[in-house]
């Protein structure tokens, strides 16, 4: 399977806790996404990153949230002291610079869970 | 931030047309997009149409844009019941900060 990837698929933590999610994007693509949907929502943009560079951040991205792209491929994000309202489906997305604009491929998400 | 709006559910008979609406506020907006969402698989862009066309056709797929009035549809023709799925609109200028809508949750019956 070459889509996008993410892992875990579901996490269920205690308030407080930390969690990291793991994003493996489409191998040739060089941008990735990460957006948070909640029940009967559309996805809303967290972050964006070229290569390696975060170039993009939504104002949703508490200093709580922290996204990171090492070395321009896998990607991880990090909520610290996870609260209820955290609790939603984190998904990943990826493209190609140059590709048709919005042509984003999204995995089939982290759910969190936050008791 | 700028909203887009949606009919939340549309039930329709196979075979039938869908007809699926959206509005939106941010006249910026260079280009316009449907994704579809099935359960437990990640969203697929559909089609998408830059905002100085009208209308874009693709199979079984047609979107009309009327930009005056900031209102964008897909209509799928012999809509099947593989079609059942969430369809979102999204619009966006720069490819990456898309701004969705909440779905339009579309039932197709036998």
């Amino acid at each position: 399977d070459t889509g996008v990837s993410q892992d875990p698929r579901h996490k269920i933590t205690k308030r407080g806790q930390n969690v990291t999610f793991r994003c493996d994007p489409i191998s040739e693509h060089n941008r990735l996404y990460w957006y948070r949907q909640t029940l009967g929502q559309g996805p809303e943009f967290l972050t964006y990153f070229q290569n390696e560079a975060q170039l993009e951040k939504s104002r949703l991205l508490s200093d709580r949230f922290s996204a990171e792209r090492p070395k321009g491929s896998f990607s991880t994000l990090e909520i610290q002291r996870t609260e209820q309202g955290d609790s939603a489906m984190y998904l990943c997305a990826s493209s190609l610079a140059g590709g048709p604009p919005g042509e984003l491929f999204f995995g089939e998400g982290s759910r969190l869970t936050v008791l | 931030g700028e909203d887009v709006e949606q009919s939340l559910f549309l039930s329709v008979r196979e075979g039938d047309s869908s007809v699926i609406n959206c509005t939106y506020t941010d006249s910026s907006s260079t280009y316009l997009y449907w994704y579809k969402q099935e359960p437990g698989a990640g969203l697929q862009l559909l089609t998408y149409i830059f905002s100085n066309m009208d209308m874009k056709q693709d199979q079984r797929l047609t979107v009309l844009l009327n930009k005056k009035d900031k209102h964008l549809s897909l209509r799928i023709a012999d809509t099947q019941t593989g079609d059942s799925a969430i369809y979102f609109c999204a619009e966006g200028d720069s490819g990456y900060a898309l701004n969705f809508g909440k779905g339009t949750s579309l039932l197709v019956t036998p």
